[in-house]
């Protein structure tokens, strides 16, 4: 079975502070995602990665960074953390073909003071 | 930018109950898929119909696709309370496309 986990269920910071949401997978695939999702809004995608040391912007980008240093691990960074960035972060893992299912970890829920 | 629009909003059955939800969308796909997810948690691949595909089966699960009318929906048969959860459409619409997903639909099963 495929597993994405990622670093933190729950997270708490203030504003202004640089906060690291990292995601593992164990399959070996190519592309990897970050999400985030609020009510009403249904996911957005912030980054995507297609290759080790690859990105591209998502739909939305704005205040959002992200690494890919080693094929399974893709990093997302609040460079300084706002409140309108509260919200649930969830990252996907999908092998290469971009038709593929998406598998998913559980999500990080981050709570910005 | 969303593609698939879920219908309805919010669903509540009781148990034993067949479940329906739509799924339309703007543009040709390569595949629309399902996705489920528990309050809290992350999304759960369900099935995944590709655009030369008419109806697909999974257990308790039948999708089918009109291309013509550029709709899906999703039947889940005989529902049980552990079927509580929300349901998200999801469309792969050309080449190195990504997925663009829908709202969601909530499904509250009444055991």
């Amino acid at each position: 079975d495929v597993k994405v986990t990622q670093s933190s269920r729950y997270l708490v910071k203030r504003t202004g502070e640089k906060v690291f949401l990292e995601c593992v997978q164990d399959m070996d695939h190519e592309n990897m995602f970050w999400y985030r999702q609020d009510p009403g809004l249904g996911l957005r995608l912030i980054y995507f990665s297609y290759d080790v040391k690859m990105k591209e912007k998502g739909d939305i980008p704005e205040g959002y960074s992200v690494s890919r240093e080693k094929k399974e691990r893709f990093s997302l960074i609040l460079e300084s953390a706002s409140t309108n960035q509260t919200s649930m972060y969830l990252c996907a893992s999908q092998f290469k073909g971009w038709s593929e299912t998406q598998y998913f970890g559980p999500g990080t829920r981050l709570l910005v003071l | 930018s969303q593609q698939g629009e879920e219908d309805p909003q919010a669903l509540s059955i009781q148990e034993g109950e067949n479940a329906t939800m739509n799924c339309s969308y703007k543009t040709s796909i390569n595949n629309l898929q399902w996705y489920r997810q528990n309050s809290g948690r992350g999304l759960v691949h369900l099935i995944l119909i590709r655009s030369n595909e008419r109806e697909k089966h999974s257990g308790r699960l039948r999708v089918t696709l009109d291309t013509s009318k550029k709709s899906s929906s999703l039947l889940i048969t005989a529902s049980r309370a552990a079927d509580t959860a929300s349901y998200f459409c999801a469309t792969d619409s050309g080449a190195n496309s990504k997925l663009t997903f829908g709202k969601g639909i909530t499904l509250s099963v009444r055991p």
